[in-house]
């Protein structure tokens, strides 16, 4: 069974930074991108950025770029997503999604963000 | 990059019909066949319906079918049943060199 595993939800200062982990199981971690996709509460989904789990590469959205940083453990099967500088408008479900082509496959079971003084 | 344009509810009763539109650029929709579909319920993670404008993944029902036509991409849902009450979102891959996508804003389908 294919499944990505995140870690559990965060309440943080504005300001602060996070760190949210996605495990891959049941699948070669290397042979697929990994894409962030958070919701903000009663909002849609939006494409945070993608990073390639062979080489590495990423791509963020224009509007978290300088305050996103995606990276993966290919040792563990493991992406991680760090994001600075929090705001309240960061408070959200932040999801990791296996991208196939342009599509993403398998999903997180989300993680809760929320940013609160 | 702007957000694809969905309507924001749709509704129709046990049995029927319903197709769901998800307008987009000819920077995005309108240049890649990657446009794709996915359905949540409240509390759920997203669940893919549609990949590359048509194709069903295993285990989704014929029921979901999917088309495009210029910067317009549909999803139709026929024979509606109450589980298909979720939110269903539109994405469409946007990037020309790496990887890059867009999101529709969502339509809230609600089985009368």
């Amino acid at each position: 069974q294919v499944h990505l595993v995140q870690s559990g939800a965060e309440v943080k200062k504005p300001g602060a930074s996070v760190n949210v982990s996605c495990k891959a199981s049941g699948y070669t971690f290397s042979s697929y991108g990994i894409s962030w996709v958070r919701q903000a509460p009663g909002q849609g989904l939006e494409w945070m950025g993608w990073i390639s789990a062979y080489k590495g590469n990423t791509n963020y959205a224009q509007k978290l770029q300088g305050r996103v940083t995606m990276t993966t453990d290919t040792s563990t099967g493991t992406a991680y997503m760090e994001l600075r500088s929090l705001r309240s408008d960061d408070t959200a479900v932040y999801y990791c999604a296996r991208n196939v082509g342009g599509a993403f496959d398998i999903w997180g079971q989300g993680t809760t963000v929320t940013v609160s003084s | 990059q702007s957000a694809l344009t969905q309507s924001a509810s749709v509704s129709g009763s046990p049995g029927q019909s319903i197709t769901i539109s998800c307008t987009g650029t000819s920077s995005d929709v309108g240049s890649y066949n990657l446009v794709s579909w996915y359905q949540q319920h409240p509390g759920k993670a997203p669940k893919l319906m549609i990949s590359e404008v048509s194709k069903r993944p295993s285990g989704v029902s014929n029921r979901f079918s999917g088309s495009k036509s210029g910067n317009t991409a549909s999803l139709t849902i026929s024979g509606l049943q109450a589980e298909d009450e979720a939110h269903y979102y539109c994405c469409s891959y946007a990037g020309s060199r790496i990887f890059h996508v867009v999101f529709g804003g969502g339509t809230k389908l609600t089985v009368l």
